[in-house]
Formats: C-alpha cells, structure tokens, sequence
C-alpha cells in the first residue's frame, strides 16, 4: 500500500521561509495526484490551504504557496508568523476515488 | 456556505458498531461536484480518510478500512452516516464529516469540514 510522507517536524524563524513536503514511498508526485494541503491546529478542524497544487483556498494569505518540487509536492510559507505554528498535512488523490492523508508536519516557529 | 454537524454516540462497547450521522445545511447534498465523507484522527495521530459517497451512493472506502465501514446517505433529510463495525481501542478517534470537491473522475480536495467528534471505544 502506498505511503504519502512528509516531515514529522520542522522550525523556521519568524518571518524566515520554510518549504513542507509531501512525497510517496514508491514513485514520484504530479500534480495528477491534485495534491491538497490542510492547516490544523489543535482542538480544530483542518483549515484548507492549498488545492490543486497551488490554487490558494479563499481567505488563505498570499505567502502559503504551492507547488511540485523534484518528485514531491510542496508547501512554502513565505515571512512565517507565530500564528503559522500548526499541524500541516497533505493530500494526494490516489484515483478510483482514492484520497490518501501524509502523516502531517508539525511546524514549530520559534 | 455549507456546514456539516456530526452526532452520535461518543462512547462505544468493543466489538460493536459506531455510528454517526453528519447534518448537512447551507446547501444541497444532491451536488454532483461534492462528495460527502468521514476523516478520522485518533489523539495525538494525524488524519485518516475513512471513505466518501455521492448523492447517487456510489461509495468509495479506505482499502485498510473497507471491510468494516459502510456509508450511507439520506437524501430526504441532507444527511449522510457512518457505520464502522467490530471497532476496538484503535478506532478512538475524533471523527470529521467533510465534503469532498470531485469532477469526472477526480477528485481534488476537502473543502467543509465539520467540527468533529471524539468516540472513545471502551467497556
């Protein structure tokens, strides 16, 4: 069974740039894949933040983007602030009405 | 602006079946663009896609969990439900309705989230 992984953790500096990935344990990402990102942070529901690969969901500022970098989608956070410290997890549609979670990123900005 | 509201249970004997129901209002759960869907996440765990279904009840389960669940839909009452039968410890989770945005044959994100509830499986 395929395996969407990500990092299990990561810090940036406020107002420094940090790039989360989304990979698979066999094979590349493409954006056939329409990879998805989602914030979270605790005691919530996920937030959307990215779909398609790099369309921004409505409300979501213009410094989370996203993208395929090498074999793997990402997520960059441009100028990240305190309140960007969350959970991050990507998506990636499988096919046959497939949707397969990465293991999640928890992001620490200190 | 869709939302979702799930109800149920939150405590489960082991070896029986969870149930939950998630409440759709705000829009019609008759969309061809949308799938409606369960997404769990056992404390401190990360998020896992149990299934979605269409309007239709054509439905789509998780491969390591298709054995056990069923999801269902109820048109009359914008409702759709979630049965997960023979549930242990591992199935502790707090349980998310989401919609899913889908076109032809793809699907690309989760886009209305309920705001969960925890199911605790024990004796």
């Amino acid at each position: 069974q395929t395996v969407v992984t990500q990092e299990p953790s990561f810090s940036v500096s406020p107002g420094g740039t940090v790039t989360l990935t989304c990979g698979l344990s066999s094979g590349s990402v493409s954006t056939g894949y329409y990879p998805s990102w989602y914030q979270q942070t605790p005691g919530q529901a996920p937030r959307t933040l990215i779909y398609s690969t790099n369309t921004r969901s409505s409300g979501v500022p213009d410094r989370f983007s996203g993208s395929i970098l090498g074999n793997k989608a990402a997520l960059t956070i441009t100028g990240a602030q305190a309140d960007d410290e969350s959970d991050y997890y990507c998506v990636l549609y499988m096919g046959s009405g497939i949707s397969v979670f990465g293991g999640g990123t928890k992001l620490t900005v200190l | 602006q869709l939302q979702l509201q799930e109800s149920g249970p939150g405590l489960v004997k082991p070896s029986e079946t969870l149930s939950l129901t998630c409440t759709v209002s705000g829009g019609s759960i008759s969309s061809s663009f949308y799938n409606w869907g369960w997404i769990r996440q056992p404390p401190g765990k990360g998020l896992e896609w149990i299934g979605s279904i269409y309007y239709s009840g054509s439905t789509y389960y998780s491969p390591s969990l298709k054995s056990r669940v069923t999801i269902s839909v109820d048109t009359s009452k914008s409702q759709f439900s979630l049965k997960l039968s023979s549930v242990t410890a591992a199935d502790t989770a707090v349980y998310y309705c989401a919609t899913r945005y889908c076109s032809g044959s793809s699907c690309f994100y989760f886009n209305y989230w309920g705001q969960g509830t925890l199911v605790t499986v024990s004796s």
